[in-house]
């Protein structure tokens, strides 16, 4: 099993929709929990980090499941400018280390 | 401020030749990681460093990756020999220690092609 597994997508979905991606993953151990946006050619940026059972951050809500082993994303009201892939990270155990997952695609259509 | 800086931004090269790609992290961040991403295999660990020591080096491919950090603002990504499958794009992320972990904040990158 991947340690970070994601719908690559892409979820093409109307400006002004709700959108969520799912991320699973596998060291139970992981405490630590992120959401980090890339955009096209750019560098990863975080987006929102995830601690106890969620967070939220305006539009974007992110939740946590540690029995299930997985976390989420709601983005409400899409943006154009929300377009972009989204990127599931949990710590990966040792020292400041995590592990992205590959990245589920976004494409918020006008 | 000014972010991780990384050079070059482009490297074109010919397989066998050595590559040799830099960071420099943001001033007072104490770790430092590079990455490497490809459309198969997503954004990879290769290495990072805590207060320029190497921790964990897993990630790095084989002998003819190496990596240093001879000082807290810089550090360097040897590729020697290269081959056409370590085209990717290289990133240098740092971060600062203490009270668990924190966010990572990225360079633009390296994009690497060897033909």
């Amino acid at each position: 099993r991947k340690e970070v597994e994601q719908d690559p997508g892409p979820f093409n979905v109307p400006e002004g929709a709700t959108v969520a991606f799912n991320c699973t993953y596998s060291n139970s151990a992981s405490q630590s929990f992120f959401w980090y946006r890339q955009d096209c050619r750019k560098e990863p940026k975080l987006l929102m980090s995830v601690y106890s059972s969620g967070n939220e951050d305006g539009r974007f809500t992110a939740q946590l499941n540690r029995a299930s082993q997985y976390i989420s994303l709601l983005i409400r009201d899409s943006k154009l400018s929300d377009s972009a892939t989204y990127l599931c990270v949990p710590n990966s155990g040792g020292y400041q280390k995590v592990t992205f997952g590959t990245g589920t695609k976004l494409q918020v259509i006008p | 401020d000014a972010g991780v800086i990384q050079s070059p931004r482009h490297e074109v090269t010919e397989m066998g030749q050595e590559v040799t790609l830099r960071c420099k992290p943001i001033s007072g961040h104490n770790s430092l990681f590079w990455y490497r991403q490809t459309m198969m295999r997503g954004l990879e660990l290769l290495i990072y460093f805590n207060n320029n020591v190497p921790i964990d080096d897993s990630g790095m491919p084989e002998d003819r990756f190496s990596a240093k950090m001879p000082n807290a603002s810089f550090s360097t990504l040897k590729i020697q020999p290269s081959e056409p499958r370590d085209s990717a794009v290289y990133f240098c992320a740092s971060s600062p220690v203490g009270g668990g972990i924190h966010e990572q904040y990225f360079g633009p990158g390296t994009r690497l092609t060897v033909t």
